[in-house]
This record gives C-alpha cells, structure tokens and sequence, in this order.
C-alpha cells in the first residue's frame, strides 16, 4: 500500500550546524505534507507544512522542500539548537484518497551535540 | 495559548478493565483526531471526527474500541475490555480545516500500561 518513509533513522549534528532530514512518501496523489516535532514524553508539535502546488516554503529556522517529481520532503534546520534534539515525522495527505487522514513517517531522531 | 487537553495522562490498568481516555479540542476546530503511538508502529490513526460525526474509524479495532463526542468540546475514547497489547501513548489532535490545509494540534497524550 501507499506509504511515507524516511531515509535515516537518526541524525547527530553540531550545535551551530545546519541539520537536513529526508522523508519519501510513495502516494502520488498527496496534495499536503507536514513537518512535525516531537520531544520525549510529550505529543508531536507541528513545525511547518507545505501544500502540492509550492516547493518550498520557509519558517523562522526551517525551511521544507518538496520535491514531486521524484516524492521527496526535506526539512532544513539552520544553526542547530540543542533545544531542536526531538524526533521528526514528515506526514503526508491526499484529500482526494483519504480525506483528512494523516499517514506519518517513522521519524528521525536528531541528536544536536553541544 | 489555546491547547488540545487530555486526561488521563498516565493510566495503569489490569486486562480486562475498561479505560476511558478523555479529549478537549482546541475551541473553534470542528475535526478531532484519535492516534495511537507504539515503538514497533508508529503512529496510527484509529479515527476522526468532523462536526462531531464520525468520518473514519477504519484503524480501531470494533470489538474493543469505541469512540464518541457526546458535544463540541469532549472527545472520548474507550477501550472494554482492555488488553496488554492495547499498551501504548493515545494522542488526540484536533484541527479546522482552511483553504485545504489543515494542520492538525496533539494533545500530551494518555500514556496507557495494561497489565
């Protein structure tokens, strides 16, 4: 069946540096992807999302690429913060197929080293 | 800061015993989510609600799980009777849908250990 999948299951940085993490989904008819942000013990916080139509849309230290043509979602975190050490989930969407329902990513632990 | 609210956040229970997990929406969003968070799946959906109608429950076992909004601002899970398996992190989320997008707000979430 359709799925979302991301490439590395853990990213270890340095505080300062620019952290990138991949996510692939396979559903060709997904209009809306979210970025979203969960530290231990607590929910997923949403970060940033991006609809079908755009390939890039930038936030305060985050920026997502989408990629289309090859089913590609990447999140950028420039000068990584300790504070940014949490798990992330890209999540995908297709109105279309699935209606409101979310599919999300297994997540990728980023580990920022002071 | 509006939030989503959840209650219990940690419950312990024995097989058998029927749980029931509790959910207030953020005010003003019409669409609640129901997730389930374990380390072997991730997180599932096990259903959702818009305008307190039931859309999808595709993901929830029948047999056991039930959920309901008895009005806009409680959303209510139960599990009858619980099992060992059914040991996980329960997330609500809820959201409103503008312009196609709709971003969806977790709840802590219920952190459930059946015995």
């Amino acid at each position: 069946g359709e799925s979302v999948g991301l490439h590395l299951p853990t990213l270890s940085v340095q505080e300062g540096d620019n952290s990138i993490i991949n996510c692939a989904y396979s559903n060709s008819a997904s209009d809306y992807f979210i970025w979203y942000k969960q530290e231990s013990g607590k929910g997923p916080q949403f970060i940033i999302d991006i609809r079908s139509n755009m390939d890039k849309r930038q936030g305060q230290r985050v920026t997502v690429l989408l990629n289309k043509t090859v089913k590609h979602l990447s999140l950028q975190i420039a000068a990584t913060q300790p504070g940014d050490s949490a798990v992330y989930f890209c999540a995908e969407r297709s109105l279309e197929t699935s209606g409101s329902r979310l599919t999300f990513g297994e997540g990728t632990q980023l580990t920022v080293n002071p | 800061d509006a939030r989503v609210t959840q209650t219990p956040r940690h419950k312990v229970t024995e097989m058998g015993q029927e749980v029931t997990m509790r959910c207030q929406p953020i005010l003003g969003h019409n669409t609640v989510f129901w997730y389930r968070q374990t380390m072997m799946q991730g997180l599932e959906l096990l259903a959702y609600f818009r305008n307190r109608a039931p859309l999808d429950d595709s993901g929830m076992p029948k047999d056991r799980f039930s959920a309901e909004m008895p009005d806009a601002t409680l959303a209510t899970l139960k599990i009858q009777p619980s099992e060992p398996r059914d040991s996980a992190v329960y997330f609500c989320a809820s959201g409103r849908r503008l312009a196609g997008e709709e971003t969806q707000y977790f709840g802590p979430g219920t952190r459930l250990l059946v015995l």
